[in-house]
């Protein structure tokens, strides 16, 4: 059972491009959840995705956006990239049952795609 | 507000010895959740332990066991008989009740060191 896979691992771009990032949820999850974490810190709610649509956003500007496909996998597209933008970025998973659940909230991450912006 | 507060950076111990790690937390919400994440050096994201607000005994999954205080709004994680593997950064998060609200907010989160 394949669990949240993320391309690529490791980037570099330089101030003023655009970046997208994927991510692949685990098997029968249908919701993304997207990430920032910077050096040394915790990670950072960037948006999350649900049936196409951004259903939740964080404190990010619109610089930030995404998209979800029909098989669940998702795109995070960043432009105009800041020095600041460097970071792990981490893609989680879950599924829209569970969120209702018990457990609600429980999510599955992937190993991430770290970003550096020169 | 800060709203997930670890004050411990760093922490050494000593390999199958316990360790307890601090969490505490900001909410005006009655209902929410607290998770404990495990981060090795890998990147990756690991579920270790919840808590829901209206649980009335404390969590626990294997060696890990959480220590939830709710009138302190606090949420420390326990790990008993530290193993080598168990170095790694450990997050404290919350996800507060609103059906509408599916964040996970995080703490800094705390370096753990473990020695042979």
């Amino acid at each position: 059972d394949a669990g949240v896979t993320q391309s690529p691992t490791h980037l570099i771009k330089t101030r003023g491009q655009q970046v997208t990032l994927r991510c692949s949820p685990k098997s029968g999850h249908d919701t993304v959840s997207w990430y920032q974490q910077a050096l040394g810190q915790g990670p950072q709610f960037i948006f999350q995705y649900y049936e196409e649509e951004e259903r939740q956003r964080g404190n990010f500007p619109d610089r930030f956006s995404g998209h979800q496909f029909p098989n669940y996998s998702s795109e995070l597209n960043v432009n105009a990239l800041l020095l600041g933008d460097s970071a792990l970025y981490l893609c989680a998973s879950s599924s829209q049952a569970d969120l209702a659940g018990p457990r609600t909230g429980e999510l599955f991450f992937g190993e991430g795609s770290r970003l550096t912006v020169l | 507000a800060q709203k997930i507060t670890q004050t411990q950076p760093g922490m050494f111990v000593q390999e199958k010895e316990a360790v307890t790690l601090d969490c505490t937390y900001d909410t005006s919400d009655p209902s929410y959740g607290l998770f404990w994440y495990k981060q090795p050096s890998s990147g990756e994201m690991i579920f270790l332990i919840y808590q829901g607000s209206y649980d009335q005994q404390n969590a626990t999954e294997g060696r890990y066991s959480l220590n939830f205080q709710k009138a302190r709004k606090s949420a420390n994680l326990v790990i008993s008989a530290s193993q080598l593997g168990d170095s790694a950064m450990y997050f404290c998060a919350m996800r507060e009740g609103g059906s509408n609200d599916y964040k996970l907010s995080f703490g800094a989160g705390t370096t753990v060191t473990v020695r042979a």
